[in-house]
């Protein structure tokens, strides 16, 4: 069955050091690759996608790459700050669009 | 409207009841999901609207979940006979298109008790 993994349950950082979450997949072979932050009591927010053609993809302080052979995405937040504190979802798209599967995220607390 | 809503915020409710939780998706949408969280877990899929049709159920936990969605807006997820399992935050999101590429737009969920 697919399954899809991430790192870790949390993950501390001190503020301004580079954190990386992973995600990592099993039997599936997504599209597309989505990124999204969730606050505690909020819905998730989009932050960004990756296409399974694109080894990269950069948004400000952000950095996703994707390797399909690895079947791994990571996530890389540069200068990180406490605002930056939050639960982060990797999430697979298949070809159909019409379902995607959530990990169940990493959980990020970055100290002053 | 400026973005997804859902109502109620919070419902508690008595083992055996049904309960109706309500999505209104932004203005435009075609596509709309709803999807279950539970504490401390990753979405669980549970079923999506392209317009006012769901062609596949299969993610419902059982059949005392059904979803409608009419005038291609307004969707209403009813959960029959309650159960405690169904405790939970009941998360719809909506997309422009059914596409690959676009980005879901979340509401800030339902959360369900069950006592």
């Amino acid at each position: 069955s697919q399954k899809i993994e991430q790192n870790s349950e949390a993950l501390n950082i001190q503020e301004g050091k580079t954190a990386t979450l992973t995600c990592n997949y099993t039997n599936y072979s997504p599209a597309y690759l989505q990124w999204y932050r969730q606050d505690p009591g909020r819905g998730p927010v989009f932050l960004l996608l990756i296409r399974e053609n694109e080894k990269e993809k950069r948004k400000e302080r952000l950095k996703v790459t994707f390797d399909t052979t690895l079947k791994q995405s990571l996530f890389h937040i540069t200068a990180s700050q406490p605002a930056d504190s939050a639960t982060y979802l990797c999430a697979l798209v298949g070809s159909s669009a019409s379902k995607i599967i959530f990990g169940s995220g990493t959980r990020l607390s970055i100290r002053p | 409207g400026a973005g997804v809503s859902q109502s109620p915020s919070n419902k508690v409710t008595e083992k055996g009841k049904d309960v109706e939780l309500r999505c209104d998706p932004i203005s435009g949408h075609t596509a709309l999901y709803w999807y279950r969280q539970s504490l401390g877990q990753g979405l669980e899929f549970l079923i999506y609207f392209q317009g006012n049709s769901a062609p596949d159920k299969s993610g419902l936990p059982s059949d005392r979940f059904s979803a409608e969605r009419t005038g291609g807006s307004v969707s209403t997820l009813t959960i029959q006979r309650t159960q405690q399992e169904d405790s939970a935050v009941y998360l719809c999101a909506s997309s422009l298109v059914l596409a690959q590429s676009n980005e879901q737009f979340f509401g800030p969920g339902t959360r369900l008790t069950v006592l």
